[in-house]
């Protein structure tokens, strides 16, 4: 089946720094790449996507870029914030037919103020 | 937005009974819904696909017969853990699917926290 290796599992930066979290994914076939942001005790949230047909996507401080061929993808955040502090995962799809996500480990960002 | 609820958001039972976990969609129609098992500094993990008017799809090492997932609606899963253990404590988080085809997006309810005691 697919797995997404996720990688640091712990990154701390400077206030104002950018920070990138990068994964890997092992299914070709997979077609959709989402990352969720998860504060201590609640839900994870969508911040940002990428579909395969495109090699990045920005939104504000926050970038996502996909490298089909390596299977992999990667979260860019600059300018960081202290409320960017939290733990993010990627995820890929398993099986485009029912759009199963398979979850990255998590990467626990700390900004330092 | 999309929003997806989940009812209760924690709770505290005895070893041996079983508790129900309501997921709802509360502004838009969700064929598809997923439950998930978080224990503590890990990652999510996918129990099961739930689809409205067809049995739920387990994943590989997922007793089917202790996590029972009713897809009742377009808009409610519940999830009810069966003769709980303390080893089934963990976050139980739902997501709802939003959109069809390759046009698609996951939200997640805000988790029940179940610790068995």
């Amino acid at each position: 089946g697919e797995n997404v290796e996720q990688h640091p599992s712990t990154l701390s930066v400077q206030e104002g720094d950018s920070a990138v979290i990068k994964c890997t994914y092992s299914d070709s076939a997979s077609n959709y790449f989402p990352w969720y942001k998860q504060e201590l005790g609640k839900r994870p949230q969508l911040i940002i996507d990428i579909r395969s047909n495109v090699g990045e996507k920005k939104d504000q401080r926050i970038a996502v870029t996909l490298n089909k061929t390596a299977k992999h993808f990667s979260l860019h955040i600059t300018e960081t914030q202290p409320e960017d502090s939290a733990v993010y995962f990627c995820a890929a799809t398993l099986d485009p037919g029912n759009e199963k996500l398979t979850f990255g480990t998590g990467t626990r960002l700390t900004i330092i103020p | 937005g999309a929003v997806v609820s989940q009812h209760p958001s924690w709770v505290i039972c005895k070893s041996g009974t079983s508790v129900k976990i309501e997921c709802r969609s509360l502004d838009f129609q969700a064929t598809t819904m997923f439950w998930y098992r978080q224990f503590p500094k890990q990652s999510l993990m996918l129990m099961a696909t739930s689809n409205e008017g067809s049995k739920a799809t387990y994943e590989q090492g997922v007793e089917k017969d202790k996590f029972l997932i009713n897809h009742a609606s377009l808009t409610l899963s519940t999830l009810t853990v069966t003769s709980a253990h303390p080893e089934d404590s963990s976050f139980y988080i739902c997501s709802a699917r939003r959109g069809a085809g390759s046009s698609y997006e996951q939200y997640f309810g805000p988790g029940t926290r179940l610790t068995v005691t």
